[in-house]
């Protein structure tokens, strides 16, 4: 199984920060990353595919960059709406997997 | 997008089949992968498997042995079953969609915890 890595595991911040969450990958996964928003009692959201495709309605301040087997998502000024859980997910191989989840706090 | 919402028992007894089935609602369920994934307590989230609307399926080799997974098109339902379940197997268990390798659409997720 290819292993996804993120980091931090945990995050403290400031509406209008910028903020970079990083996934690694255990082995090259070309641009088969995506990644998802969780919040609590509700359904996980697709924010981003291909590693930085933004899905539609989802606001330009996240984007999405790398290849091969580093993986960054930014979101440039927090915003109240977006502290939450964020996981990333390679598609390149089945099984498919996450990583462990970041938790995005209010600082 | 569609519209997912998975049904089935809380509570399920160690060594008993757990059950779980998915309605889609606000589209077809034709010609897309339809997923399960878990989220255990304070774990991240664990891919279980997909079925095809042909009943192709693919599944996660650490569950394989125990899974099932089975669509009913003229209901816009599939469903999930996993035997012999233990506590490890409690969790919230999300269905959701997928035209290729990532997961475009998700229901709200349902618990199941695993007791006697």
């Amino acid at each position: 199984d290819i292993q996804m890595t993120q980091s931090p595991s945990s995050l403290s911040a400031s509406v209008g920060d910028r903020v970079t969450i990083t996934c690694r990958a255990s082995q090259s996964i070309g641009v088969f990353l995506n990644w998802y928003q969780r919040k609590p009692e509700k359904a996980p959201k697709l924010l981003i595919s291909a590693a930085s495709t933004l899905q539609g309605g989802v606001p330009s301040r996240f984007s999405g960059s790398g290849s091969g087997t580093d993986f960054t998502l930014t979101i440039s000024s927090l915003q109240p709406e977006d502290f939450a859980t964020y996981y990333c997910q390679q598609g390149y191989g089945i099984p498919y997997t996450f990583g462990q989840g970041t938790k995005l706090e209010i600082k | 997008q569609v519209q997912l919402q998975e049904s089935g028992p809380g509570l399920v007894k160690p060594s008993e089949t757990l059950s779980l089935t998915c309605t889609v609602s606000g589209g077809s369920i034709n010609n897309y992968y339809w997923s399960w994934i878990r989220r255990p307590a304070g774990k991240g989230l664990e891919w279980i498997g997909r079925i095809y609307t042909s009943g192709y399926t693919d599944y996660n080799p650490s569950l394989k042995s125990r899974l099932s997974m089975s669509v009913d098109t003229s209901k816009n339902q599939f469903s999930l079953r996993l035997a012999s379940v233990t506590a490890a197997d409690t969790a919230v268990y999300y269905c959701a969609s997928s035209a290729a390798s990532y997961f475009d659409s998700w229901g709200q997720g349902t618990l199941v915890t695993v007791s006697s």
